[in-house]
């Protein structure tokens, strides 16, 4: 089946500090791979996303490439804000509908 | 001009309780999911429809049962509430099998 596994927080950075999320996957076939982001008291928004092998997709600063031989999607950032604090959860789709979650990982962003 | 709304925010209620949730979406969307997020923040599929139609079910007990009058709204119905039913519940939608899913912000859910 499928199944996404991300690093545990919480991850806790100074302000511009550099961001890595790790994301690895188990899939058949080709998956789409996601990141949302969870703002506190907020649902899930999409922050990026990618649908082929070497995609890259970027939003807002965060970057992630889609690795097939490495089944991975890290998330990254250059330089983190205070506002950046959320959680983050790697997620891939495949046939059905159906979106697979990682755990999520919690991000503090400190001044 | 909210895309996927919930109502209400927060319900906090005594075991044994039938209560429901609404969600309701105006993106036109044809397929509208309901999602379990627990204390840990995992995540966790139960229901989608399409078309007003039960298209996944992922192993929820009876209690639980979804209602769609009409292509955007999806309701959530729990029968005889559990501790364990605590949580939060959120409502999504796409369009068809795009693989983008919108957000509603979340039912917290405490039963006591």
């Amino acid at each position: 089946g499928n199944s996404v596994t991300q690093m545990e927080g919480p991850v806790t950075l100074s302000e511009e500090a550099f961001l890595t999320i790790n994301c690895t996957y188990t899939a058949t076939g080709y998956p789409s791979l996601f990141w949302y982001v969870q703002y506190p008291g907020e649902g899930l928004q999409l922050l990026l996303k990618a649908t082929k092998a070497d995609d890259k997709g970027s939003n807002k600063g965060f970057e992630a490439t889609y690795r097939k031989e490495t089944t991975s999607f890290h998330l990254e950032k250059g330089s983190v804000q205070v506002s950046d604090s959320a959680v983050y959860f790697c997620a891939l789709y495949n046939a059905g509908n159906m979106l697979t979650f990682g755990g999520g990982t919690r991000l503090m962003v400190k001044p | 001009d909210t895309a996927v709304s919930q109502t209400p925010k927060y319900l906090v209620t005594q075991m044994g309780n039938d209560k429901s949730i609404k969600c309701e979406q105006n993106l036109g969307h044809d397929t509208m999911y309901w999602y379990k997020q627990d204390s840990k923040k995992f995540l966790k599929i139960m229901f989608s429809y399409n078309n007003k139609e039960l298209i996944i079910n992922e192993t929820v007990p009876n209690r639980f049962s979804p209602k769609s009058p009409d292509k955007a709204h999806l309701n959530l119905h729990i029968n005889s509430l559990e501790l364990g039913d605590s949580a939060v519940y959120f409502c999504a939608s796409s369009q068809g099998r795009d693989i983008e899913q919108f957000f509603g912000p979340g039912t917290r859910l405490t039963v006591l």
